[in-house]
């Protein structure tokens, strides 16, 4: 149980267009859904925090008009990284969260997002 | 000072060898400790999960929380080349909160 998937898992874009991840918890509903990127070697920084149904939250320093969340059913939850620049390359990770007592985030396998 | 510290590594032992994976913190108000296994161009997956001071097995797996030190350990027993992997501790101040993760260190179990 508490499989998160991701898609894409790759995805090559040009420098410029907007590229929509979607991340979906298969068997079990999530009210929370988190967002993350990851450098090569480096820790997993939380990007934003999203609620079924209203506004994400989103960690100091991202840009909310570049990196559209929407959060529409208990299931689905999408990221769009807009007007994409090679900066934006990176690896694009959610997280489900599962509200039965303990507090437990299921990880999705990544979308590795390339610029070009 | 980052707010989790982790040696990135790389870490490399023999196999059956027991590895001991370390992290360091600097915000006492944390009570909830994780350790996640990210194996390449995948995502984390949960290995253990732990409240406030104390120990926890599970299997060939510890974890060890030292409140008073602000110090977290994950120690590998009788490890395997299927062990080989990035290890990232987390840990949040509550059971809603967002997870602050460390660098990971990777570890790589010679056969």
């Amino acid at each position: 149980g508490a499989v998160v998937s991701q898609h894409p898992s790759r995805v090559i874009c040009k420098s410029g267009t907007s590229v929509k991840i979607e991340c979906r918890s298969l068997d079990f509903q999530a009210t929370t859904m988190f967002w993350y990127r990851q450098f090569p070697k480096k820790s997993l920084m939380l990007m934003a925090t999203s609620n079924e149904g209203s506004k994400a939250t989103y960690e100091q320093g991202v840009e909310k008009d570049k990196f559209l969340i929407n959060h529409a059913s208990l299931t689905l939850s999408t990221l769009t990284v807009t007007s994409a620049h090679p900066e934006d390359s990176s690896f694009y990770i959610c997280s489900a969260a599962v509200l039965a007592g303990a507090y437990e985030q299921y990880f999705g396998p990544g979308t590795r997002l390339t610029v070009t | 000072q980052k707010e989790v510290e982790q040696d990135p590594g790389p870490l490399s032992v023999p196999e059956g060898a027991i590895v001991s994976l370390n992290c360091t913190y600097s915000n006492s108000a944390f009570q909830y400790f994780m350790w996640y296994r990210q194996y390449s161009r995948k995502g984390p997956e949960l290995l253990m999960y732990t409240y406030s001071s104390g120990n926890k097995e599970d299997g060939r797996f510890t974890a060890q929380v030292d409140k008073s030190s602000k110090y977290i350990s994950l120690f590998i027993r009788d490890s395997q080349p299927s062990d080989s992997a990035t290890y990232l501790c987390a840990m949040s101040e509550n059971l809603r909160g967002k997870l602050i993760f460390g660098q990971g260190t990777e570890l790589s179990v010679k056969p």
